[in-house]
């Protein structure tokens, strides 16, 4: 069964360093999205991407965050500068369309000291 | 904007129990359905999903759920719970309002554990 592939699983930054997770939708796909996971919380939206660029994105994906496909396999989540309060489990997830669900990742979890 | 409910934040049964977990959504136009589960330490998995059709959804592991559209819910049931069912349990709605990218909103989420 296709995945989605996430890299890598664990990362641990300092805070104000700029991290880039990466996301290898499933190839027929067409919508591709990131959310997080605060632990012990909700898994929440950040933003969507279709056509190659951002259909929707929540009040969490301020200016620190941006999206990227970069080619025709991968995408990916840059925060610039990160805060100790973006540590968090982060998933990609894609689709194929209106009549498909939601595939996620494995998730990356994102640590911040 | 779409909200999800999960009314029960921590559920313990012991085996053999039967399941109901109530999830309540607040967009009242057409939407799909979805109820996910996580395993400590692992990503979301899709138990079963709701698009279109028969109201009564079978999913994986035994679990099925129904979509009541007059009360805007979607309760995942089990008849008879295992010890391996101890997990969190998310209901998520994506609504297809036209106009709107799709997006899955997630309810804060249900521990279930089990006792052996």
């Amino acid at each position: 069964e296709p995945e989605v592939t996430q890299t890598p699983s664990h990362q641990v930054t300092q805070m104000g360093q700029e991290v880039i997770l990466r996301c290898v939708p499933i190839s027929n796909h067409l919508y591709f999205y990131w959310y997080r996971q605060i632990l012990g919380q909700k898994v929440e939206f950040l933003v969507s991407f279709y056509n190659n660029e951002i259909s929707e994105k929540s009040e969490i994906f301020d200016d620190q965050f941006s999206v990227e496909r970069p080619d025709g396999s991968n995408f990916t989540l840059k925060i610039r500068s990160t805060k100790l309060e973006d540590s968090a489990m982060y998933f990609c997830a894609s689709t194929g369309g209106d009549t498909y669900g939601y595939t996620f990742g494995s998730g990356t979890r994102l640590t911040v000291v | 904007a779409q909200s999800v409910s999960q009314h029960n934040h921590h559920v313990i049964l012991s085996e053999a129990a039967s399941l109901e977990l109530g999830c309540n959504y607040s967009y009242g136009g057409t939407v799909n359905l979805f109820w996910y589960v996580q395993y400590p330490g692992q990503h979301l998995q899709l138990l079963l999903k709701y698009f279109s059709g028969d109201p009564l959804v079978k999913g994986i592991k035994g679990f099925e759920a129904e979509f009541i559209k007059s009360k805007f819910s979607f309760n995942l049931r089990k008849p008879s719970v295992q010890w391996s069912d101890t997990a969190e349990y998310f209901c998520a709605v994506d609504d297809r309002r036209s106009g709107s990218a799709r997006q899955l909103t997630f309810g804060s989420g249900t521990q279930l554990t089990v006792l052996p």
